[in-house]
């Protein structure tokens, strides 16, 4: 157990539609990351939190947004949804924001588009 | 640009030894990590090098050379349970992760 919590679980939806994925960091882990996998596919990172500050943005759409809250917790609201991105939706997290310290990952959300 | 090169995919025998190798070209380097991810599993660390040199983790060992930019994890004594797919990653400037794409390693009894 990561101690990254992640919800849903699973996510079935249509396209156009709109849904909101949810971390809760593991306790003491100010950053928060957030990675999209598709099938069979490399880990593309989307945006990372530190202390409720966006500190760093990957290939991530317009269509998706992300915030930390004051607990520490973090969305991902995906909008205008597409059957592109159906994919495994991780949530990591670690003590501060160097890329030294591990991340620890949640058990995903399975995000399947029909 | 940013990119990390490695196999797509490693067969190795149960109880043998296999190495999956880890090329990068990135705008700065702090450090190369490793992750493994099973079918379906999050991804979990296995281990990080800043120095040139061999960090032994029991049956797993990583090695890295700054000057070659490369790296290596080595798995001893494979299981079963090994088989998984792992990720190099580095430490960018910017202290960001930069991922490869992973390698596939198979392994047959």
């Amino acid at each position: 157990d990561s101690g990254v919590t992640q919800t849903p679980k699973h996510l079935i939806t249509a396209t156009g539609q709109r849904v909101t994925l949810r971390c809760s960091p593991r306790s003491g882990d100010l950053s928060v990351y957030w990675y999209q996998q598709s099938l069979d596919q490399g880990l593309q990172f989307l945006i990372q939190y530190y202390n409720g500050e966006e500190r760093a943005k990957g290939n991530i759409l317009e269509r998706f947004s992300a915030q930390q809250f004051p607990d520490l917790h973090s969305e991902l609201n995906l909008s205008s949804l597409e059957l592109g991105d159906s994919a495994l939706y991780f949530c990591a997290s670690s003590v501060g924001t160097e890329g030294n310290q591990p991340q620890h990952f949640g058990d995903g959300t399975r995000l399947s588009i029909l | 640009g940013q990119s990390l090169e490695q196999p797509s995919e490693v067969t190795a025998v149960e109880g043998a030894i296999v190495q999956i190798n880890c090329t990068y070209q990135t705008s700065g380097f702090y450090g190369l990590s490793w992750y493994q991810q099973h079918d379906g599993g999050a991804p979990t660390f296995l281990s990080y090098n800043a120095l040139d040199g061999l960090e032994e983790t029991g049956r797993f060992s990583s090695f890295l050379s700054r000057s070659d930019s490369y790296g290596y994890l080595l798995l001893q004594e494979l299981q079963m349970k090994d088989s998984a797919s792992y990720f190099c990653a580095v430490s960018d400037s910017n202290y960001q992760l930069i991922w490869g794409a992973g390698t596939k390693l198979i392994i047959k009894p």
